[in-house]
């Protein structure tokens, strides 16, 4: 089952603020993936974390994977209303073959 | 082109009316998933398949059925919907290897009345 929880559930911001979602979880986990779902449109990997304390950049995301490896989070500076859009961690359940997504972040920007 | 492609993308259909869901990849990958998603409850596993006659359920099973007979396809099949199998639906694969990225069809939208 979803072992990862994500807050906050919904963030509306203003176009060219900061955003942060975070994917909390009670174990420790192999590994931590991003996805980005348009409104409208199917889920799209974005990244792969494996390493403790990792952070990695994309453009205006940053992704983190906490030292415990508990944790992540995913942070765009200054928001586009390109960046709208659900959110979601996944993490690799016990047998090491299915994905569970957390329940997602939805971003609303607004011009 | 890469792809997973679902059939049908949009369909209506009434209680007990078995209907299948297909899902067809053309990127050889061993691993195939069908994924629910609902509103406030996120992305939920129904069946996974580790390779060709290779399943194993999800978190939400019941009521589907699933079946892998070629690498290539994995069909969702609803042997009787029902209105709370009203959703839409995911199937997504992924290539061998720890443990990659999943791509995902374009989605399939059920209502059952």
């Amino acid at each position: 089952g979803q072992q990862v929880m994500q807050i906050p559930q919904y963030q509306h911001v203003q176009e060219g603020e900061d955003f942060t979602t975070y994917c909390n979880s009670s174990t420790t986990l192999s590994n931590i993936q991003w996805y980005k779902q348009r409104p409208g449109g199917h889920p799209v990997f974005l990244i792969q974390l494996v390493k403790s304390g990792e952070v990695k950049k994309q453009k205006r995301l940053t992704f983190q994977f906490g030292e415990a490896k508990k944790n992540s989070s995913l942070h765009i500076t200054a928001t586009q209303t390109t960046d709208v859009g659900t959110y979601f961690c996944a993490e690799l359940d016990n047998s090491g073959y299915a994905l569970n997504f957390g329940k997602g972040t939805s971003l609303l920007v607004t011009p | 082109e890469a792809q997973v492609t679902q059939n049908p993308r949009y369909l209506i259909t009434v209680t007990g009316k078995k209907l299948t869901v297909t899902c067809s990849q053309n990127m050889n990958h061993e691993y195939m998933s069908w994924y629910r998603q609902d509103p406030g409850l996120g992305l939920r596993q129904i069946y996974y398949s580790m390779n060709v006659e290779v399943t194993d359920k999800g978190d939400v099973p019941e009521g589907y059925k699933v079946s892998r007979k070629e690498k290539r396809n994995f069909p969702l099949i609803l042997e009787s919907p029902s209105p709370n199998q009203t959703s839409l639906y995911f199937c997504a694969s992924r290539p061998p290897g720890f443990p990659g990225e999943l791509f995902f069809g374009e989605g399939s939208r059920l209502t059952v009345l």
